[in-house]
C-alpha cells in the first residue's frame, strides 16, 4: 500500500507555455501534498506544501504565480508549470502525507522530468 | 532551523564490503530521521527511520543505522555490499508543522558505487 503516482513521467515543452504535472495518492488519501524540485547531481529542494481544500504554502523563493499548485481532492494535486523558461527544465518529485498515519510519514512519487525548449 | 550534513558526496565499495554512509543532523527539537535510496530517474524510497525508542533501526535491504543524539549522528550502515545497492541516498529530518504533517529537510546526498 501507499502508492503515489505521477504523470506525466517526462514532458517536453516549448519555451512560454504551460505544462500541469498531476499527483495522486492511489490507495490512500492525503491531507497533504509536498512538491519538490531536484537539480542534476543535487537533493531535493521543497517548493511547496499543498493541503486539500486550501491554499498552497510556498517556500522562500518560490514563484507562487509560477509554479500553481491545486490540491483539489484527498488523492491528487497538481504543479502547473506557467510561461516555462529552460530554467525550469528539472525533476519534479511529490510526496502525499498518509490520513490517520504518524505526521512522519511521507510517500514519495517516482518523479517527472520537464525539459523546457 | 533544521540542517543534515551528508559527509562524502561519493563513496564507493568493493562488493561484499561495509558500507557506511555518514549523516549528522542539527535540529532544536527531537528529530525524526529518516534515509531514502533513489535509483536514476526514480522518486524516493524509503530506506528506515527513527522517532522515538530504539536508536538501532533495521531498514530494507539490510540496511540500518543508529541514531546517536551526543553525536547528533544517523550513520547507515550495510555489512556486506551487493552490486544492486548502488544508487543515491539521502538523509533527512523531519520537523512537526502547525497543523499537522511534516517538512522533511534534505542531506545533499551521496553517490554509492559498489565495484566487483
Amino acid at each position: 500500500g501507499a502508492v503515489v503516482s505521477q504523470h506525466p513521467s517526462r514532458v517536453i515543452c516549448k519555451s512560454g507555455t504551460s505544462v500541469k504535472i498531476e499527483c495522486r495518492s492511489l490507495d490512500f488519501q492525503a491531507t497533504t501534498m509536498f512538491w519538490y524540485r531536484q537539480f542534476p547531481k543535487q537533493s531535493l529542494m521543497l517548493m511547496a506544501t499543498s493541503n486539500e481544500g486550501s491554499k498552497a504554502t510556498y517556500e522562500q523563493g518560490v514563484e507562487k504565480d509560477k509554479f500553481l499548485i491545486n490540491h483539489a481532492s484527498l488523492t491528487l494535486s497538481t504543479l502547473t508549470v506557467t510561461s516555462a523558461h529552460p530554467e525550469d527544465s528539472s525533476f519534479y518529485i511529490c510526496s502525499a502525507r498518509r490520513i490517520g498515519r504518524g505526521a512522519y510519514e511521507q510517500y514519495f512519487g517516482p518523479g517527472t522530468r520537464l525539459t523546457v525548449t | 532551523a533544521q540542517s543534515v550534513t551528508q559527509l562524502g558526496s561519493h563513496v564507493s565499495v568493493s562488493e561484499g564490503a561495509l558500507v557506511l554512509l555518514r549523516c549528522n543532523y542539527s535540529s532544536s527539537v527531537p528529530p525524526y530521521l529518516f534515509w531514502y535510496v533513489q535509483y536514476p530517474n526514480q522518486g524516493l524510497q524509503l530506506l528506515l527511520k527513527y522517532t522515538t525508542g530504539a536508536t538501532l533501526v533495521k531498514g530494507i535491504n539490510g540496511f540500518e543505522a543508529e541514531f546517536k543524539k551526543s553525536e547528533t549522528s544517523f550513520h547507515l550502515t550495510k555489512p556486506s555490499a551487493h552490486m544492486s545497492d548502488a544508487a543515491e541516498y539521502f538523509c533527512a529530518v523531519s520537523r512537526a508543522l502547525t497543523g499537522g504533517g511534516n517538512k522533511l529537510t534534505f542531506g545533499t546526498g551521496t553517490q554509492l558505487k559498489v565495484e566487483l
